[in-house]
């Protein structure tokens, strides 16, 4: 089992819609977790970090789910700009050698 | 402006040739990381360092080496061992190991 999996997609949905994506990760003694956007040929910038009791920024909802070991990211009202590969970041466990571990990422796509 | 620098943007290299992509932070972060991102693929750690002076093997170490003599700074060597370089390379930094990422804007590595 991959330490952080996602879905690839490509999720394609209409402008406007509502989209949601689930990572899932596989060490119980991660803790910290975040949400990265990622444009075709350029560096991923972070979209949100995910805390305990949920958190949302604008039209993007994040939480986290530790018994099941996923984090979620949900966009309401997706717009064309939206469009990108969003990467799911884990650390790997407790300790100083818990370093970030990336998802492979899920490509969304925002039609007209 | 604080931020990561990645130099240069596009570097080819000969077959048996070994080049050194830069990477230069003024964020004062401890730690930094060289990952690798092949087409279609999620981000692979190559390197990291926590602290200068020091630095660890990461999950693709083999044909790169880096150094970490300044806090600033963490180049990546490609060596002439590494068989399939190429990647998109991207640098990384973060106040410390559970922190999130501040990426540099990539170098794109072909092989002539």
């Amino acid at each position: 089992r991959k330490e952080v999996e996602q879905d690839p997609g490509p999720f394609n949905v209409p402008e406007g819609a509502t989209v949601a994506f689930n990572c899932t990760y596989s060490n119980s003694a991660s803790q910290s977790f975040f949400w990265y956007r990622q444009d075709c040929r350029k560096e991923p910038k972070l979209l949100m970090s995910v805390y305990s009791s949920g958190n949302e920024d604008g039209r993007f909802t994040a939480q986290l789910n530790r018994a099941s070991q996923y984090i979620s990211l949900l966009i309401r009202d997706s717009k064309l700009s939206d469009s990108a590969t969003y990467l799911c970041v884990v650390n790997g466990g407790s300790g100083n050698t818990g370093k970030l571990i990336f998802g492979q990422g899920t490509t969304l796509q925002v039609k007209p | 402006d604080g931020g990561i620098t990645q130099s240069p943007k596009y570097l080819f290299r000969k077959e048996g040739q070994n080049v050194t992509l830069s990477c230069e932070q003024n964020l004062n972060h401890d730690a930094m990381y060289w990952y690798r991102q092949d087409p279609g693929q999620g981000l692979r750690l190559i390197y990291y360092s926590q602290i200068v002076n020091d630095f660890q093997k990461g999950d693709i170490a083999e044909g790169y080496s880096v150094s970490r003599e300044k806090k600033e700074s963490f180049p990546l060597t490609v060596t002439s061992a590494q068989k399939n370089p190429t990647a998109f390379y991207l640098c990384a930094s973060s106040a410390g190991w559970k922190e999130k990422l501040f990426f540099g804007s990539g170098t794109q590595l072909s092989v002539l």
